[in-house]
């Protein structure tokens, strides 16, 4: 299959423990996304990247969040010093780039289900 | 900053019935795109149906359909012949057509099919 993994599926952790999350995007898609989703809500935009560049960050909910995409295949979320309010399933999703793809229609992995104790 | 308005937390409908579900948006941008998610429980987000609104003709995928009306900023997904599968949270999302990526999600409509 070739769709958007995600891995771990689940993470518990306790306080102040850092995680990081893994994406790994559908293969010929250069962006790649990550979200929030807390229980009832809709998903939060959180950053993306073309190809290895970070072209957005400001949205990263804070200094403790950052991500990465050195070759630009696989992503990794980190959160540092985790606190129980960062609890939330964490979204990817990539997408093709480029003037042939305007829509740069989002798809979606499974998500990595964060418990923070 | 755009915000998107998904007005019906829960809905439930009988098999076979027709459904829809309203999405409403705000935005000064004139280019954009708009789009319908499907989350079935505990599986991943799939998408449903996309909208470019430079396009007057509404999207159409099966027994999936969309109300588009730029003027009004609505965006509203109709679910002919509805089936236990269709089950799950749909979630309204817009993009800019500009360099700007992700996606404004509204909050949800758990969808619930009744046999």
């Amino acid at each position: 299959d070739t769709g958007v993994s995600q891995d771990p599926r689940h993470k518990i952790t306790k306080r102040g423990q850092n995680v990081t999350f893994r994406c790994d995007p559908i293969s010929e898609h250069n962006r790649l996304y990550w979200y929030r989703q807390t229980l009832g809500q809709g998903p939060e935009f959180l950053t993306y990247f073309q190809n290895e560049a970070q072209l957005e960050k400001s949205r990263l909910l804070s200094d403790r969040f950052s991500a990465e995409r050195p070759k630009g295949s696989f992503s990794t979320l980190e959160i540092q010093r985790t606190e129980q309010g960062d609890s939330a399933m964490y979204l990817c999703a990539s997408s093709p780039g480029g003037r042939n793809f305007p829509l740069r229609e989002q798809f979606f992995g499974p998500g990595t289900r964060l418990t923070v104790l | 900053a755009q915000t998107v308005t998904q007005s019906q937390p829960e809905m439930s409908v009988q098999e076979a019935e027709t459904v829809t579900l309203s999405c409403t948006y705000d935005t000064s941008e004139n280019n954009y795109y708009l789009f319908w998610y499907k989350q079935p429980p505990s599986r991943q987000m799939i998408l449903v149906i996309r909208q470019e609104a430079y396009k007057q003709q509404n999207a159409t995928e099966n027994r999936f359909s969309v109300n588009f009306q730029k003027a009004a900023k609505s965006f509203s997904l109709k679910i002919s012949d509805s089936q236990l599968g269709d089950t799950a949270m749909y979630f309204c999302a817009f993009r800019p057509g500009g360099g700007a990526d992700g996606l404004t999600f509204g909050k949800g409509t758990h969808l619930i099919i009744q046999p």
